[in-house]
């Protein structure tokens, strides 16, 4: 059965912290791995698209990666507007969406 | 830019009414979806559809129609609203082959049935 779960399901930084948000997932044929960022109360925003294992995308602090079970979302030196609730989706025969990190980034 | 719109950001409505959600893409995508949000529960698929007149029903689709005559214009209905019908509504559309391409979201309807 494809699923995917997100870990953690919350996380606190301090501003200029560094960290990782996991993904892992199982899928019977694997078409796309997409991550958004959701703002409380606004619909997910897209972020990043993968596709192969060993493929990375990048845009300003954040990094994803992709592995053939797992991909992260890699956070730099985070801001307090990085604060938001990141989704993993899964693409295969059927979208599959993670529950969600919500990340907290204090100043 | 993608720009996916929703006719109202939120929305009131009484147990019984017909209720009418509106969406609109502006990047020719084929496939349109509607997704409810509610806490806990995570984003469920109401109906998507693949082309103009063309629908799939979703995860929870009861209590639930969809209309879609023009390619960029996706509705949802609500056929008798019921107080466990009040959440958070999303529209989204992406290019055609479902899973290969990323959904784009609009910012969402918020109802409640009171």
């Amino acid at each position: 059965e494809d699923q995917v779960t997100q870990s953690p399901e919350a996380l606190r930084l301090q501003e200029g912290e560094s960290s990782s948000l996991n993904c892992s997932y199982t899928v019977s044929g694997l078409r796309g791995l997409f991550w958004y960022r959701q703002d409380p109360g606004k619909g997910p925003e897209f972020l990043f698209t993968l596709y192969s294992a060993g493929e990375e995308k990048e845009k300003e602090r954040l990094k994803a990666t992709l592995t053939k079970k797992e991909s992260f979302l890699h956070i730099t030196a985070p801001k307090p507007e990085d604060s938001a609730t990141y989704l993993c989706v899964l693409g295969g025969f059927k979208t599959i969406f993670g529950a969600g990190t919500r990340l907290f980034v204090k100043a | 830019d993608v720009k996916v719109t929703q006719s109202s950001r939120y929305l009131v409505k009484r147990t019984g009414e017909k209720v009418f959600l509106e969406c609109v893409q502006d990047m020719d995508h084929e496939n349109m979806f509607w997704y409810r949000q509610d806490p806990g529960l995570g984003l469920r698929l109401i109906y998507f559809s693949y082309d103009v007149k063309m629908k799939e029903k979703g995860d929870i689709p009861e209590g639930y129609s969809v209309s879609r005559e023009k390619k960029e214009r996706f509705s949802l209905i609500l056929e008798s609203a019921s107080t466990n019908q009040t959440s958070m509504y999303l529209c989204a559309s992406s290019f055609a082959l479902a899973g290969s391409y990323e959904q784009y979201f609009g910012p969402g309807t918020r109802l409640t049935v009171t």
